[in-house]
């Protein structure tokens, strides 16, 4: 049973453009919802999160936007750079951010220049 | 750097051979996870410790598969009589407890290829 489930599977963005990628999960329990970027030979880095008391988190060209009534969450990347082209993962957990995280099975953005 | 460190980078072995991997966690982090990242499965749970507390094994996937943590600090994962299904990058974690929304820190992984 896939507990998050992300899409789309791939992705592929004019730079200068806004890349979205969509999560939703059935777990009501979950109360951590981070985003990690992940580029090839490397380890998964944690990029923003977020807590399900709030409807939206802003870092930089980076946002995640939380819809806790559909139990979805999104993650926008503003000004899309090629620098961003790595996977993105969304993933929650239970017990904050020391909670074993569940992963959805990730996007692969492709930001063409 | 201050990272975490596996090692590892790359092991090749053959079918039914046991493999040791390593995680050196970022100093000062109390909690420590290993997760599994396969093409087919993405990434998944394995086994998380939290300071001298029991550790939460609930995702190991047979128990061929063991982990264990000296001295709150390097973990070892173990797979014995490996198969060829167990191939993929095996990723540590770490993060520090006791204070909120303290971030799992990630190593870049061991890939295993069982031939």
């Amino acid at each position: 049973q896939q507990q998050v489930k992300q899409s789309p599977q791939s992705l592929i963005v004019q730079k200068g453009g806004i890349s979205i990628i969509n999560c939703a999960y059935e777990n009501t329990a979950f109360d951590y919802f981070p985003w990690y970027q992940q580029f090839p030979g490397k380890g998964p880095a944690l990029l923003i999160a977020i807590r399900p008391d709030v409807s939206e988190k802003k870092e930089g060209r980076f946002t995640i936007s939380f819809n806790k009534s559909a139990k979805q969450f999104s993650l926008h990347i503003m000004d899309s750079q090629p620098g961003d082209s790595a996977t993105y993962f969304c993933a929650a957990s239970i017990g904050g951010s020391q909670g074993n995280l569940i992963f959805g099975k990730g996007t692969k953005l492709s930001v063409k220049p | 750097g201050a990272g975490v460190s596996q090692s590892p980078s790359n092991k090749v072995t053959e079918k039914g051979k046991d493999v040791e991997l390593r995680c050196d966690p970022i100093s000062g982090h109390t909690a420590l996870y290993w997760y599994r990242q396969s093409l087919g499965q993405g990434l998944e749970f394995l086994i998380y410790f939290q300071g001298n507390s029991a550790p939460d094994k609930s995702g190991l996937p047979s128990d061929r598969f063991s982990a264990e943590r000296t001295g709150g600090s390097v973990s070892t994962l173990t797979i014995q009589r490996t198969q060829q299904e167990d191939s993929a990058v095996y990723l540590c974690a770490s993060s520090r407890l006791g204070r909120d929304n303290q971030p799992q820190h990630f190593g870049d992984g061991t890939r295993l290829s069982i031939l």
